[in-house]
């Protein structure tokens, strides 16, 4: 079956800093890949997405490109802030009804 | 506009005790769906409605699970005995219907904290 593994956390990151969490999945299909964020005492929200191969998706400086050839999606930002401080999922769709599959989660924690 | 909301926030109950959680949709998303994050694990898939329909429960762990959308509207979620294994945070999370269209974008609650002891 689909499945995703993200990079074990916490990261730990001193703000400005560079912050890349790897993703990488397995799919029988060809899946839609996503980033979602969860910050303290709120609920999962997309971050970005990328629906086919090579494709990047962006949002508050954070990027992540669909890699198909190495099956990854890795996320990545060139200078974090405090406010970054969140729990990170990724995940994949691989039906028409956006069920999605999720990584474990990979905590970032950023200090001044 | 309201986002996704769940009640209760946060349940502990005794084993063998029977727990309802609830979850109010974005008002016109048709899709509606429950996800479970137990403890260092991954947030796994329970199930769909589209309205008041299930459109797939294959998540769903036994059949001390129980959910409904009646109306189409809000859903609930009981388990009924709860065990042990039972604790985790239940999410839910609705969307627009869009036929044969795979967008992604899920809505998602805050989640309900269960603790079973």
């Amino acid at each position: 079956g689909d499945s995703v593994t993200q990079m074990e956390g916490p990261v730990t990151l001193s703000e400005e800093a560079f912050l890349t969490i790897n993703c990488t999945y397995t799919a029988t299909g060809y899946p839609s890949l996503f980033w979602y964020v969860q910050y303290p005492g709120e609920g999962l929200q997309l971050l970005l997405k990328a629906t086919k191969a090579d494709d990047k998706g962006s949002n508050k400086g954070f990027e992540a490109t669909y890699r198909k050839e190495t099956t990854s999606f890795h996320l990545e930002k060139g200078s974090v802030q405090v406010s970054d401080s969140a729990v990170y999922f990724c995940a994949l769709s691989d039906s028409g009804y956006s069920t999605l599959t999720f990584g474990k989660g990979t905590m970032l924690l950023v200090s001044p | 506009e309201a986002g996704v909301t769940q009640f209760p926030s946060h349940s502990v109950i005794e084993k063998g005790q029977t727990v309802t959680l609830r979850c109010d949709p974005i008002s016109g998303h048709d899709n509606l769906y429950w996800y479970r994050r137990v403890m260092g694990k991954e947030i796994k898939f329970l199930l769909h409605f589209v309205k008041e329909s299930k459109q797939d429960e294959s998540g769903m762990p036994n059949n001390r699970f129980l959910a409904e959308r009646t109306g189409g509207t809000y859903s609930t979620l009981k388990v009924q005995p709860a065990e042990l294994e039972d604790s985790g945070v239940y999410f839910c999370a609705s969307s627009q219907r869009l036929a044969g269209a795979n967008t992604g974008e899920l809505f998602f609650g805050e989640g309900s904290r269960l603790t079973v002891l």
